[in-house]
């Protein structure tokens, strides 16, 4: 199975700019996807194949990289960003997810 | 504007065979490249995707449980369905369906928790 491995948790102040890591285990092309998990809520699809905006979702996110290396970048991070973010390929058989990284807000 | 809808036993024992049913409006799976997945979370945990089935019937299951998974569509009614066979305790988790085009997840049911306790 292809593994994709985030950091844990992060930590940012308002306003500013934060980058969330993904890297797969082997190469899933483009389709590269990202996920925002709030408490007790289900996931929303944020970005899809690596950099394509989900309809409704703001222009502060946007998604970089292809092959191993993938980038979720919120700029600026606001208060309601405070959840979990999880990326996930659907290149390679079977879907995987990464394990989430935590946002938190200082 | 899309949304589905799981619903499932709440609670049922070992052994037993789970079954989901996931109701959905805003689309069709008899569209070309239509499909639904199924993805579930334990507490406080990471999400598994389970399964997905396609517009033409073609059926994708993660291989890790292939032997107790069996999704199913009613295309005339709007639903999916998942089977899982022999659930044991690993299987407590909110399960969730979403519509899926070329395996993105773009709009999530609110979940159904299962637990599986005797």
């Amino acid at each position: 199975d292809t593994v994709l491995t985030q950091s844990p948790a992060l930590a940012v102040s308002p306003g500013e700019r934060v980058s969330i890591s993904c890297r797969a285990s082997e190469g899933v092309n483009s389709y590269m996807h990202w996920y925002q998990q709030k408490p007790g809520q289900q996931p929303k699809l944020l970005i899809y194949k690596a950099s394509n905006l989900a309809s409704g979702v703001p222009a502060r996110f946007s998604g970089s990289g292809s092959g191993t290396d993938f980038t979720l970048t919120i700029d600026p991070v606001e208060a309601d960003d405070t959840a979990t973010y999880f990326c996930q390929q659907s290149w390679n058989d079977p879907y995987t997810f990464g394990a989430g990284t935590k946002l938190e807000l200082k | 504007q899309v949304t589905l809808k799981e619903s499932g036993p709440g609670i049922l024992q070992p052994s037993q065979t789970l079954s989901l049913t996931c109701t959905f409006s805003g689309f069709s799976l008899s569209t070309y490249g239509m499909g639904v997945g199924w993805i579930r979370q334990p507490s406080g945990k990471g999400l598994e995707w389970l399964a997905n089935i396609w517009w033409d019937d073609d059926k994708y299951y993660n291989p890790s449980l292939k032997n107790r998974l069996t999704i199913s569509k009613d295309t005339s009614n709007n639903q999916a369905f998942l089977k899982i066979t022999n659930v044991d305790t690993a299987d407590t988790a909110t399960y969730y369906c979403a519509r899926s085009t070329e395996g993105v997840m773009d709009a999530w049911g609110q979940g159904a928790s299962v637990t599986v306790s005797s």
